[in-house]
């Protein structure tokens, strides 16, 4: 499985962007890059994903490393809402399934 | 509100006892999926159909079995609940089994195995 190395945990003040870092040195050319988050006591919920380019859509950006051995997820404006553990994933070309981490627990700090 | 429903959203068994655990998705998605989230753990893979008809294990299949119904429903059958398999089980669909898909999940089952 391949695997993806985020800090266990990460504090933002709200209304300030918070930029949740994410390794994944043995990513291949085809693998995607997968964020969801997950709020307590919810399923987890999909973010954003990309392959090379940087990506951007209504709730977050995600920012791809030139050689793709990295990325960040990037909130822009963190609220309280957001408070929840983000897990980065690679969705390999040999599997139908992803494969998930222990994550990074966000906190917002009224 | 269109989705992944799971039922039911809380169990206790007794140690033995068999129960199966309901998903239905009403997206037209083609793929599904089984997981288990333990305490303080990221979500493990149990049992996943890539399509209609057709089944595979994940990282943790023992002690669990599955049936894809119809497109919409899969099941996640317990024959004979251990304590072990205390955890939260998650069902999940996608629209295909394409690197480039996003995964929608239920809201999940608590079950408790005493």
């Amino acid at each position: 499985d391949a695997k993806t190395t985020q800090p266990n945990s990460m504090e933002s003040n709200e209304e300030e962007p918070v930029h949740l870092p994410c390794n994944h040195s043995t990513i291949s050319g085809t693998d995607y890059i997968h964020w969801y988050r997950q709020l307590p006591s919810q399923g987890p919920e999909y973010v954003i994903h990309g392959l090379t380019s940087n990506v951007n859509n209504r709730m977050a950006s995600l920012a791809i490393a030139e050689d793709r051995k990295s990325s960040t997820l990037i909130l822009h404006r963190a609220t309280l809402r957001d408070a929840a553990v983000y897990y980065c994933i690679l969705r390999v070309y040999t599997g139908n399934q992803f494969y998930f981490g222990t994550g990074t627990s966000l906190t917002v700090i009224p | 509100n269109a989705g992944v429903t799971q039922t039911p959203k809380f169990q206790v068994l007794k140690t033995g006892q068999s129960m199966t655990l309901q998903c239905a998705q009403d997206m037209n998605h083609n793929s599904m999926y089984w997981y288990r989230q333990d305490p303080g753990m990221g979500l493990r893979l149990i049992y996943y159909s890539a399509s209609e008809g057709t089944t595979d294990k994940g990282e943790v299949p023992n002690g669990y079995n599955v049936s894809r119904l119809n497109k919409r429903e899969f099941s996640l059958r317990l024959e004979s609940a251990a304590p072990s398999q205390t955890s939260v089980y998650f069902c999940a669909s996608s629209e295909g089994g394409g690197r480039g898909y996003g995964y929608t999940f239920g809201s999940g089952t608590r079950l408790t195995v005493v």
